[in-house]
């Protein structure tokens, strides 16, 4: 069935290093890969999303890079900062006609950035 | 520009009884989708609705029931709650109409409901 499988679990680096997330997607169907970023007690807030036709894309300290042949797509983020810490989940969908549709979602990593 | 507001934000219910949370999706929205989370897992997707008409469900029994109104708000039922109900609960709004390209989720900070 559609799965998607998301390492490492847990993440500690250092303030100023970088960070590296990654993802497998089973579904090849996907064309819609969205990262989250969810603190303690709010919901998930969307950082970044990347469309299929797309292979890297990138908004200041964040980006994310898309293999759909091997299925694998990752997140890294550059520079960390404390605030950085948080919880990040990948997700897929087979969206259709402008609609996503069912995302989805990775076990979620936990990001600590140290001072 | 409000994003999406759910209500309340912590509940408490017995096993056997129904519970109802409410949505109101971001402004300019359509759509809106209803996903489960449980403590230190990933969101999990009940149903989406769009145009007042559940579009998608996963893989969530009959208990699990839903609305939404023609002001784009939504609501989510569950009958005969479960302990294994307990969890957060986050609605997730996008905008469909019009667009091509796949529309984004924004999620409200959810409902978290507590099964005793």
């Amino acid at each position: 069935g559609e799965n998607v499988e998301q390492h490492p679990s847990t993440l500690s680096v250092q303030e100023g290093d970088s960070a590296v997330i990654k993802c497998t997607y089973s579904d090849s169907a996907s064309n819609y890969f969205p990262w989250y970023k969810q603190e303690l007690g709010k919901g998930p807030q969307l950082i970044i999303d990347i469309r299929s036709n797309v292979g890297e894309k990138k908004d200041q300290r964040i980006a994310v890079t898309l293999n759909k042949t091997a299925k694998h797509f990752s997140l890294h983020i550059t520079e960390t900062q404390p605030e950085d810490s948080a919880v990040y989940f990948c997700a897929a969908s087979r969206g259709s006609s402008g609609n996503t549709g069912k995302l989805i979602f990775g076990q979620g990593t936990t990001l600590q950035v140290k001072p | 520009d409000a994003g999406v507001t759910q209500s309340p934000t912590h509940l408490i219910k017995t096993r056997g009884q129904q519970v109802t949370l409410r949505c109101s999706p971001k402004s300019g929205h359509d759509t809106v989708s209803w996903y489960q989370q449980a403590l230190g897992q990933g969101p999990q997707f009940i149903f989406q609705y769009y145009e007042e008409e559940e579009r998608q469900r996963g893989n969530f029994p009959d208990r699990f029931s839903g609305h939404q109104f023609p002001n784009y708000s939504s609501e989510l039922n569950v009958n005969a709650l479960l302990l294994g109900d307990s969890a957060l609960y986050l609605c997730a709004s996008s905008l469909v109409a019009g667009r091509t390209n796949n529309s984004p989720l924004h999620f409200g900070n959810g409902t978290r409901l507590t099964v005793t």
